[in-house]
């Protein structure tokens, strides 16, 4: 599976919309990018996935780049139950490689 | 739709024994499900993956006599821990594949504690 990159930590204001980048320049043409998101002690929970165009569900928008090799996940109204560590992973394979995350934080 | 339980939520054992967990897909069936393990402050380590009916493909460094994995049916997999000893504390989360093609959404249980004391 192809290696993302994430920041470590970004904070968001409650309201505000929170965009968490990812870089994914070495995906290759079969491999999707997922979103998965852990709040503490708990299980990932699913978020959204794309292999390349833009998608949009209920919890968020994914916008992936057109030469596919960074994405941005778009919370457009966080909320403090949004505080959680954001997975970003590239898989085109049955399993799912989880990295260290964004950490975000969002405060009233 | 797409719920993945797990049984226990937490569970507390002495050094020694063996452990049960229970991963259950509730509204859909789940050819494939998968065994994580979380330690405090890292990320999740994919252990194995489990086929119904068939043996499960433990990654490396996974001791496959000691995490003992069976997929039964289509909603159940369970994960044994046997002869558990401290440094198995951990937290253990399974996941299930809604469909059979391998880009298919894998859906998580709320993980299960395990403390051995």
């Amino acid at each position: 599976d192809a290696k993302t990159t994430q920041p470590t930590s970004m904070d968001c204001a409650e309201g505000r919309a929170a965009n968490l980048p990812c870089n994914h320049s070495t995906i290759s043409g079969n491999e999707y990018v997922y979103w998965y998101r852990q709040i503490h002690s708990q299980g990932p929970q699913y978020i959204i996935h794309g292999l390349k165009n833009n998608e949009t569900n209920e919890m968020a928008s994914l916008i992936i780049t057109e030469d596919r090799k960074s994405s941005t996940l778009i919370l457009p109204h966080a909320t403090l139950r949004d505080t959680a560590v954001y997975y970003c992973i590239v898989s085109g394979y049955s399993t799912l490689t989880f990295g260290k995350g964004t950490m975000l934080l969002v405060s009233p | 739709g797409a719920v993945v339980s797990q049984h226990p939520s937490w569970v507390i054992c002495k050094s020694g024994t063996s452990v049960k967990i229970e991963c259950r897909s509730l509204d859909f069936q789940a050819t494939t499900m998968f065994w994580y393990r979380q330690f405090p402050k890292q990320s999740l380590m994919l252990m194995a993956t489990s086929n119904e009916g068939s043996k499960a493909t433990y990654e490396q460094g996974v001791e496959k006599d000691k995490f003992l994995i069976n997929h039964a049916s289509l909603t159940l997999s369970t994960l044994t821990v046997t002869s558990a000893h401290p440094e198995d504390s951990s937290f253990y989360i399974c996941s299930a594949r809604r469909g059979t093609s391998p880009t298919d959404t894998q859906y998580f249980g709320p993980g299960t504690r395990l403390t051995v004391l």
